[in-house]
């Protein structure tokens, strides 16, 4: 079976710019989180979403929005990209109550110029 | 509040025992990980302890819990080159739907 997925792999874009990324988790999870790790830094928790509804979110600001599609796939939304918000971006899935055991995706690397 | 501590650095010669430490602050984390990634790639599981564990061993890992000190350490026997990457402590955060993760320790292998 496929792991996690997320596209694209690399992505380049300017302040003010608006990024979408996605991510396909392993068949069968229902779960999706989102993770922004900064370069020399450990991941930090953006979203949870189960069952398209938002779960737990982190403390970023509302530029950052995400959804979850029926199929269980999701999207991370960030509006008015800053430099600060280069970084890896990560997904991860997991079972229905099962958030204890997360499986990583390699992740999208976003650079803000 | 939730947070997890790590050394930054390590450096061990090859085929010595590494111990990567890391303290969290949460006493009601129920599950304790340790992740590996390697440069320019995503987060590899190693290894997890349950909260009401003291130790887990799996091959060439060792992973110690002190509940009372919130306390948690690696060790990887008989190091080696291909074990150079970075290792994340991590909790289950409260919520239970996050994953707070340190800053990640830099293991170097010297010949």
């Amino acid at each position: 079976d496929a792991g996690v997925t997320q596209s694209p792999t690399h992505l380049i874009k300017t302040r003010g710019q608006q990024v979408t990324l996605r991510c396909s988790p392993i068949s069968g999870h229902k779960s999706v989180s989102w993770y922004q790790q900064v370069l020399g830094q450990g991941p930090q928790f953006i979203f949870q979403y189960y069952e398209k509804e938002e779960r737990g979110r982190g403390n970023f600001p509302d530029r950052f929005s995400a959804r979850q599609f029926p199929n269980y796939s999701s999207e991370l939304n960030v509006n008015a990209l800053l430099l600060g918000d280069s970084a890896l971006y990560l997904c991860a899935s997991s079972f229905q109550g099962r958030e204890d055991e997360q499986y990583f995706g390699p992740g999208t690397r976003l650079t803000v110029t | 509040g939730e947070d997890v501590e790590q050394s930054l650095f390590l450096s061990v010669r090859e085929g010595d025992s590494s111990v990567i430490n890391c303290t969290y602050t949460d006493s009601s984390s129920t599950y304790l990980y340790w992740y590996k990634q390697e440069p320019g790639a995503g987060l590899q599981l190693l290894t997890y302890i349950f909260s009401n564990m003291d130790m887990k061993q799996d091959q060439r890992l060792t992973v110690l819990l002190n509940k009372k000190d919130k306390h948690l350490s690696l060790r990887i026997a008989d190091t080696q080159t291909g074990d150079s990457a970075i290792y994340f402590c991590a909790e289950l955060g409260s919520s239970a739907s996050k994953i707070i993760f340190g800053s990640g320790t830099r293991l170097s292998i010297r010949p």
